[in-house]
């Protein structure tokens, strides 16, 4: 049973517009998430992450936003560069213990086209 | 800081056969997390290990298993290949608060082969 859910393979943008990433969670007591970007041979890297308290997280390029009731989050990338063409994975885990596991989605590959 | 170094980056294996692989995490981080990632599965928790236990385990068959070392250093080991095994191995490392105030750090991965 898939508990982070990404249902999009594969997302296509042009150079300088909105890239929206789209993720559900089936498990109600996921509450930290989290944004893993991954190139070809190339380990995730760390993105950005929010917590259930919040409803959305800024870092420069890349917003991320929550909605609880809805159990979705979504990765914004504005503007869109060639360089952030990758895989994103989404992530969860319920923060309150601090060791579980997490759990990813299974990825959406992004391509900027120039 | 050296980031998680995973040895080796690539591995060819027929049926049958047993893998040991290697993972250096950052230093400092005591906590070493094993996934496996296949095209269309994204990544499938293995086990993590914390202090030289294993503090939690996801569904895979005992074939695969791992270890830590008092250096933290971890190695996973999976028995009696099957070609379904064919995937790419990640290792990721962390500090003891876990992954709250410490995101995973993950290496670049041995991809294996099985034949």
């Amino acid at each position: 049973d898939q508990q982070v859910k990404q249902n999009s393979p594969s997302l296509s943008v042009q150079e300088g517009r909105i890239s929206i990433l789209n993720c559900d969670y089936t498990n109600s007591m996921f509450d930290y998430f989290l944004w893993y970007k991954k190139y070809p041979a190339e380990g995730p890297t760390f993105l950005i992450s929010i917590s259930s308290i919040k409803d959305k997280n800024e870092d420069g390029r890349f917003t991320v936003f929550l909605n609880k009731s809805a159990k979705h989050l979504s990765l914004h990338i504005v503007p869109s560069q060639p360089g952030d063409s990758a895989v994103y994975f989404c992530a969860a885990f319920p923060g309150g213990s601090g060791n579980t596991p997490l759990v990813f989605g299974k990825g959406t590959r992004l391509s900027v086209i120039a | 800081k050296a980031g998680v170094t995973q040895t080796p980056r690539y591995l060819i294996k027929t049926r049958g056969q047993q893998v040991t692989l290697s993972c250096s995490p950052i230093s400092g981080h005591r906590s070493v997390s094993w996934y496996q990632q296949t095209p269309g599965q994204g990544l499938q928790f293995l086990f993590e290990y914390f202090s030289e236990t294993q503090r939690n385990k996801g569904n895979f068959p005992g074939r695969f298993s791992g270890r830590q070392f008092s250096n933290s250093r971890s190695e996973m080991n999976v028995s009696t290949l099957e070609l379904g095994d064919s995937a790419l191995y990640l290792c990721a490392s962390s500090l003891p608060t876990g992954t709250v105030n410490s995101p995973l750090h993950f290496g670049n991965g041995t991809r294996l082969t099985v034949t």
